[in-house]
């Protein structure tokens, strides 16, 4: 029963510099979110897949960001031109449906902790 | 759209005493509330949830929550902790009907000292 995994776990580049971020969800959820974790901070909604389709990018900061899950289970979170305010870690979660009652809890990964220098 | 506060950034507690962490909520619709733990380095993992039905929710880990409608409050607590418990607590609210952000707290780091 693997939850759900992250890739790469840590990411260092330089300003300017493309970034893939990679999530594996749970086996079988249709729902996939991603969060930012800014440090001292919550974490914060960018965007929500239900199947292949973004539901809701409502909390993607800016053009720069864009995510994508072309077969309805894995995800990439791309990010161009980074910039020194964009290090954070960035969460991954996943759940059964998007629908109400227990499909709502949503499943965390581990996160990948992203350093722009 | 809902907001979660959560007043102490810190609570420092002896091991063994109890704990109560706060959290108030707004929302102009009903919600589901959640208490997340998040050890070093590690990612959220669920402590306990209400979505309907019985105010008093019991999670992992001996924590316990209780809805209060009428203060918007989803306090967590614990009779004794342990220094295992040493962590960060997440609350959080989402509305209930379609799909709704989750939307988190700022956190309070719990320090369990011997």
């Amino acid at each position: 029963g693997a939850g759900v995994s992250q890739t790469p776990s840590n990411k260092v580049t330089e300003k300017g510099k493309y970034v893939e971020l990679r999530c594996d969800p749970i086996s079988g959820h249709t729902a996939l979110y991603w969060y930012r974790q800014s440090l001292g901070q919550g974490p914060e909604f960018l965007i929500y897949f239900q199947g292949t389709g973004a539901a809701d990018d409502s909390g993607l900061p800016n053009d720069r960001f864009f995510a994508v899950r072309p077969e309805g289970s894995v995800s990439t979170l791309k990010i161009q031109r980074t910039e020194r305010g964009d290090s954070a870690v960035y969460l991954c979660a996943s759940s059964l449906g998007g629908g109400s009652g227990r499909q709502e809890t949503q499943y965390f990964g581990p996160g990948t902790r992203l350093l722009v220098l | 759209a809902q907001s979660v506060t959560q007043l102490d950034s810190q609570v420092p507690v002896f091991e063994e005493a109890p704990v109560e962490l706060r959290c108030n909520y707004s929302s102009s619709v009903s919600v589901y509330l959640f208490w997340y733990v998040q050890y070093p380095n590690q990612g959220l993992q669920l402590l306990l949830k209400y979505l309907s039905g019985s105010t008093l929710v019991k999670g992992i880990n001996g924590f316990e929550a209780e809805f209060n409608k009428s203060q918007t409050s989803f306090h967590l607590r614990k009779p004794s902790v342990h220094i295992s418990d040493t962590a960060e607590y997440f609350c959080a609210v989402k509305g209930n009907t379609g799909f709704q952000k989750l939307v988190f707290g700022t956190g309070t780091r719990l320090l369990v000292s011997p």
